[in-house]
């Protein structure tokens, strides 16, 4: 069964940049048919998609971020990372890793990872 | 712009059914879209897809109880027989021109 875990700092100081990274498990990062992905959620808010990456390193970003955020992958470690820049305290969010499933009419996220609490303060 | 419309709630009592709503914003009506449960304190899973015609693409070890349906620009997901673990929030999810959304969701209590 796939599994994909986040790490990273819980607390990062305002103006800094925020790293994570998902290490994928029980299967290929390297493979043409998925895209990984990161997802965050604030507290008490809904989903929002922060962007993807595929794993020749093309990029797909939320253009309300784009210009802060930085993915790449690693495919000797079977891992992907996510690099935030100038955070603030709306940058504090539950932030996810998932898998996206390339299905040609849609593309969706088919496995989660547990998530990992970032919060923005001094 | 490519959104997604969701109620914020929904309430239904336990063993009964209940029919969720995403709506696609205008020009948009033939897109697929995703659902996926998000328990209390638990990451998101995913449930299926639906496409324009109704027809939908399960989860690994989604129960029968949960189905999927379109109308226009609607997609739904009806979960029978409500479970008390049903309680949850639900959010829909589509994709386009490199740009992948997601809806509100909804917050669904079970009576």
């Amino acid at each position: 069964q796939l599994q994909l875990q986040e790490s990273g700092p819980g607390l990062v100081k305002p103006s800094e940049t925020l790293s994570l990274t998902c290490t994928v498990s029980s299967g290929s990062i390297s493979t043409t048919s998925y895209y990984w992905g990161w997802i965050r959620q604030p507290p008490g808010k809904g989903l929002e998609w922060i962007g993807n990456v595929y794993y020749i390193g093309r990029t797909f970003h939320n253009p309300s971020l784009k210009s802060r955020v930085t993915m790449s992958v690693d495919t000797s470690k079977n891992q992907f990372s996510l690099r935030v820049s100038s955070v603030t305290a709306a940058d504090t969010a539950v932030y996810y890793c998932a898998r996206v499933v390339r299905a040609g009419i849609i593309d969706y996220f088919d496995h989660w990872g547990q998530g990992v609490l970032v919060t923005v303060s001094s | 712009q490519l959104v997604l419309t969701q109620s914020p709630s929904a309430s239904a009592s336990l063993g009964a059914s209940v029919k969720l709503t995403c709506t696609l914003s205008s020009g948009h009506s033939t897109y697929t879209i995703a659902w996926h449960q998000q328990r209390p304190q638990k990451g998101p899973r995913y449930l299926m897809s639906i496409s324009s015609d109704g027809s939908h693409l399960k989860g690994d070890v989604v129960p029968d109880r949960f189905s999927g349906s379109s109308s226009g620009a609607e997609r739904y997901l009806t979960i029978s027989n409500l479970q008390s673990e049903d309680e949850a929030d639900y959010y829909c999810q589509t994709w386009g021109a490199d740009i992948w959304v997601f809806g509100g969701g909804t917050k669904l209590t079970v009576l």
